[in-house]
């Protein structure tokens, strides 16, 4: 199936550092990929929808100012959080679905705030 | 709205017992139904999913699952779990299309006793 690489898995940042997180589909163009934070024992709340050369679509209650989303090319979306708090400390994940496929999924991303 | 319910927060059941997990959704038209499983820090993988045609698809690892339209649900199943099946386990829901999102349920944490 189709390749979805999320990097880094792990980060620990200082309060008020920003930090990138890439997703990058590695067999595949993505005109769209999403962005999900999922908080400890619970389920995948969406982000953002990250579109290639646009802006990307926020989803209600979602600050755009703290997480930043670039999709430059159709294989590569970033989303950065900006003056990260202990508060952003959560599971970031990426996907993206090949045409009218299944959504494949990155790893992941543990980020911390300390 | 698209809505996906998983009226089970934690199952546990033992090691060669039947398994069937509950996931009701809402949605207008016809929907794209999915089961993904999480291993603990770890992104998504899908097991199944539904589009069309046959309501009654198999997945990887044994698992199957049938879509009943009369009942909105989409239940998944697995007539004898392993030790290694202890995820966490989600159903979506969601339109066909590569710019279309998916909505998660919950998710249902399995433990599995020897």
């Amino acid at each position: 199936g189709a390749v979805v690489s999320q990097h880094p898995s792990r980060v620990i940042c200082k309060s008020g550092t920003s930090v990138k997180i890439e997703c990058r589909s590695l067999d595949f163009q993505a005109t769209t990929m999403f962005w999900y934070r999922q908080f400890p024992k619970q389920s995948l709340m969406l982000m953002a929808t990250s579109n290639e050369g646009s802006k990307a679509t926020y989803e209600q209650g979602v600050e755009k100012d703290k997480f930043l989303i670039n999709h430059a090319s159709l294989t590569l979306s970033t989303l950065t959080v900006t003056s990260a708090h202990p508060e952003d400390s959560s599971f970031y994940i990426c996907s993206a679905r090949p045409g009218s496929a299944e959504a494949f999924f990155g790893q992941g991303t543990r980020l911390t705030v300390v | 709205a698209q809505s996906v319910t998983q009226p089970d927060i934690h199952i546990t059941v033992s090691e060669g017992a039947s398994l069937e997990l509950r996931c009701n959704y809402s949605y207008g038209a016809t929907p794209y139904l999915f089961w993904y499983v999480q291993s603990p820090g770890q992104g998504l993988q899908l097991l199944l999913k539904y589009f069309s045609g046959d309501t009654l698809v198999q997945g990887i690892k044994g698992f199957e699952a049938e879509f009943k339209r009369s009942q909105s649900s989409f239940n998944l199943r697995k007539p004898s779990v392993h030790w290694s099946d202890a995820a966490e386990y989600f159903c979506a829901v969601g339109a066909g299309g590569a710019t279309n999102k998916l909505i998660f349920g919950t998710g249902t944490l399995l433990a599995v006793q020897p």
